[in-house]
């Protein structure tokens, strides 16, 4: 069984830059979450795909956007890149929203 | 709104003594409650969860937590500690308003001292 898995593991970017992060979902699985953590706090939910459709969405502005393709793999795509935005991105794969398994995240950082 | 709070930054507890991390929550509905481990350098790992039924849970590593529906608590606990049970310990909540979204708290820190 294959884990969560998420490329690249770190990307560095400049203010105004648009980027794509990747991710691909543990096998089985039918639903992707996507989140943004920033040092020393809790992961924040930016959204979620459930069968290739956003089901829920985080307190993220419309910049922050994402994909779920047929075989569950899911892209983020942030827009208009700010400072603030400099994170750990985590995706996590479940069973329509159950338990989830978390890769080991994309390290962004904005300069 | 929905919310989630861990009031601890930080616990401190010697090996072999019992552990308890706080998580209180506030939702609509009825709750599904989780509890997720971060060691250094690895990935968020799932511990365990409340979906409904007995309110004590038991999960991985010798972990369980406590459903309290009046107290809106979930605290997470340990018969014995161990010195490896060291980490960052985030409680989560899944709400369904508007869409489902998962709430993390702020996290705390376990420190085990042999």
């Amino acid at each position: 069984e294959t884990g969560v898995t998420q490329s690249p593991t770190h990307l560095i970017k400049t203010r105004g830059q648009q980027v794509t992060l990747r991710c691909s979902s543990q096998s089985g699985h039918n639903t992707v979450s996507w989140y943004q953590q920033a040092l020393g706090q809790g992961p924040q939910f930016i959204f979620q795909y459930y069968r290739e459709e956003e089901n829920g969405r985080g307190n993220f502005p419309p910049r922050f956007s994402g994909l779920q393709f047929p075989n569950y793999s899911s892209e983020l795509n942030v827009n208009a890149l700010e400072l603030d935005d400099s994170a750990l991105y985590l995706c996590a794969s479940s069973l329509a929203g159950d338990e989830q398994y978390f890769g080991p995240g994309t390290r962004l950082t904005v300069t | 709104a929905q919310s989630v709070a861990q009031p601890e930054d930080q616990v401190n507890v010697a090996e072999g003594n019992p552990l308890t991390v706080k998580c209180t929550y506030s939702v609509s509905g009825n709750p599904y409650l989780f509890w997720y481990v971060q060691y250094p350098n690895r990935g968020l790992q799932f511990l365990l969860k409340y979906i409904t039924g007995d309110n004590l849970v038991k999960g991985s590593y010798g972990f369980e937590a406590e459903f309290n529906k009046s107290q809106t608590s979930f605290h997470l606990k340990k018969p014995s500690a161990l010195v490896s049970d060291s980490a960052l310990y985030f409680c989560a909540v899944r709400a369904h308003t508007g869409g489902f979204k998962t709430i993390f708290g702020a996290g705390t820190r376990l420190f085990v001292k042999a």
